[in-house]
């Protein structure tokens, strides 16, 4: 089992629709949750992070956390073709204690206009 | 204020050649990062340096040697390369080791 999962996609949502990522972690001693947007032959943007269970909101981005389900997720409302992009979740800490991110293989984004 | 630079941008060097590639932040970040990352995949994880210490390193292979000259620098010294390392070395720094990480641009190797 993959430390961290995504769906690699692509998904592919209109343009003013929301779009859905998710993301799972297999180590129930995580921290600290991270998403990056990544645009083609570009470095990592931080775009939000989250610490406790439950939503954090930033304009148009809402990252939500389940520790009980080791699951996180980004909803971005009123998408658009600008949201196109690799969409990479991080996880950091957990039982062994070091501090690295692991990042999931990231989700392909397309909106549509 | 959350910039990380990194020089070169590009980066073209023979299996023979030594370079370095370097990166820098004024942000006070403690906690800076070197990563690798191919055509997609995820950035994968080279070495960490917390407080100017090396705190990890990934099993990189000694070709790759990290350096932390002082808590603003850090550089990535490159010596005889193979073909496959050519990539996309990206830095970051964070506050610390437990917080958010910002990217630097990135320097696009090329090992020829």
């Amino acid at each position: 089992q993959k430390e961290v999962e995504q769906n690699s996609g692509p998904l592919s949502v209109p343009e003013g629709a929301i779009a859905s990522l998710n993301c799972t972690y297999s180590d129930r001693g995580s921290q600290s949750f991270f998403w990056y947007r990544q645009y083609s032959g570009k470095s990592p943007e931080l775009i939000m992070f989250i610490y406790s269970n439950g939503d954090k909101e930033d304009g148009r981005f809402t990252a939500q956390l389940n520790k009980a389900s080791q699951y996180v997720s980004l909803l971005i409302r009123d998408s658009q073709p600008s949201d196109s992009a690799t969409y990479l979740c991080a996880v950091l800490g957990g039982s062994s204690g070091t501090y690295k991110y692991i990042f999931g293989t990231g989700t392909r984004l397309k909106v549509l206009a | 204020d959350t910039e990380v630079t990194q020089t070169p941008k590009h980066l073209v060097m023979g299996m023979t050649n030594k370079k370095s590639l370097k990166c820098e932040q004024h942000m006070g970040h403690r906690a800076m990062y070197w990563y690798k990352q191919k055509a997609k995949k995820p950035p994968e994880l080279m070495f960490v340096y917390s407080y100017e210490k090396l705190s990890i390193n990934e099993s990189v292979p000694s070709r790759f040697s990290p350096e932390c000259p002082n808590s603003s620098l850090l550089n990535l010294h490159l010596h005889a390369l193979q073909p496959e390392d050519s990539a996309l070395y990206l830095c970051a720094s964070s506050q610390d080791p437990g917080h958010e990480a910002f990217f630097g641009q990135g320097t696009r190797l090329t090992v020829v």
